[in-house]
């Protein structure tokens, strides 16, 4: 079964721009969370999305946002990029979500540099 | 904020076992506490998980103490592939009905020494 997929793997953006990353999850997988790791930070909770809803959301401001489609694609897009948003953001899939054990399967990673 | 503490490093010999501590004093009696790892520059990977009782995967074990406060993760031969970050995680619930998210704290670098 193939792994969880994000695309791009490398993205380069000035200040100000937008950027949208993608994430495939494992097939079969409803659940979709989105994380930023940066050196300072670590690895931080962006939201999660399920069933193309957006069911759980961390203390990032609205320049982050996401969605997901009917195939339980996802999509998150940053807005009006600042230095601070370089990062690596990585996606996880699960079966079903939060309601029982469920573990995540992550992906490798969009790194973003922002100039 | 993540609910445990662990060690930011610790070395560990070829082929010996590693045992990787984790204190979360505050968990709750529905928590279950998780381990992930991360590889440099590769997305964390999943490793154990327990409530209350011990349990042992094809990876590692996991010892949770009686009154759950404290757990270990156990790597039975450690080899170079294992140097990575080991994530300790306790599941707290998310803001949205039935959902969970996973807080991740510093971890512990564990490297392996040939």
């Amino acid at each position: 079964k193939a792994g969880v997929t994000q695309t791009p793997r490398y993205l380069i953006k000035t200040r100000g721009q937008q950027v949208t990353l993608s994430c495939s999850p494992i097939s079969g997988h409803r659940s979709v969370s989105w994380y930023q790791q940066t050196p300072g930070q670590g690895l931080q909770f962006l939201f999660e999305y399920f069933s193309e809803t957006q069911r759980n959301k961390g203390n990032f401001p609205g320049r982050f946002s996401g969605r997901q489609f009917s195939n339980s694609r996802s999509e998150m897009n940053v807005s009006t990029l600042e230095l601070g948003d370089s990062a690596l953001y990585l996606c996880a899939s699960s079966l079903i979500g939060g309601t029982a054990y469920n573990e995540q399967f992550f992906g490798p990673g969009t790194r973003l540099t922002v100039l | 904020d993540a609910k445990t503490t662990q060690p930011p490093s610790m070395d560990c010999a070829e082929g010996r076992a590693a045992n990787l501590p984790c204190n979360h004093s505050t968990i709750s009696g529905n928590e279950y506490v998780y381990w992930y790892r991360q590889i440099h520059s590769q997305g964390p990977q999943y490793i154990i998980h327990g409530l209350k009782n011990n349990e042992t995967n094809e990876m590692a074990s996991l010892i949770i103490t009686e009154d759950r406060k404290s757990s270990t993760l156990i790597l039975p031969h450690a080899t170079l592939r294992d140097t990575a970050v080991y994530y300790c995680i306790v599941r707290g619930p998310g803001s949205g009905a039935g959902s969970y998210q996973l807080t991740f704290g510093k971890g512990t670098k564990l490297s392996v020494i040939p």
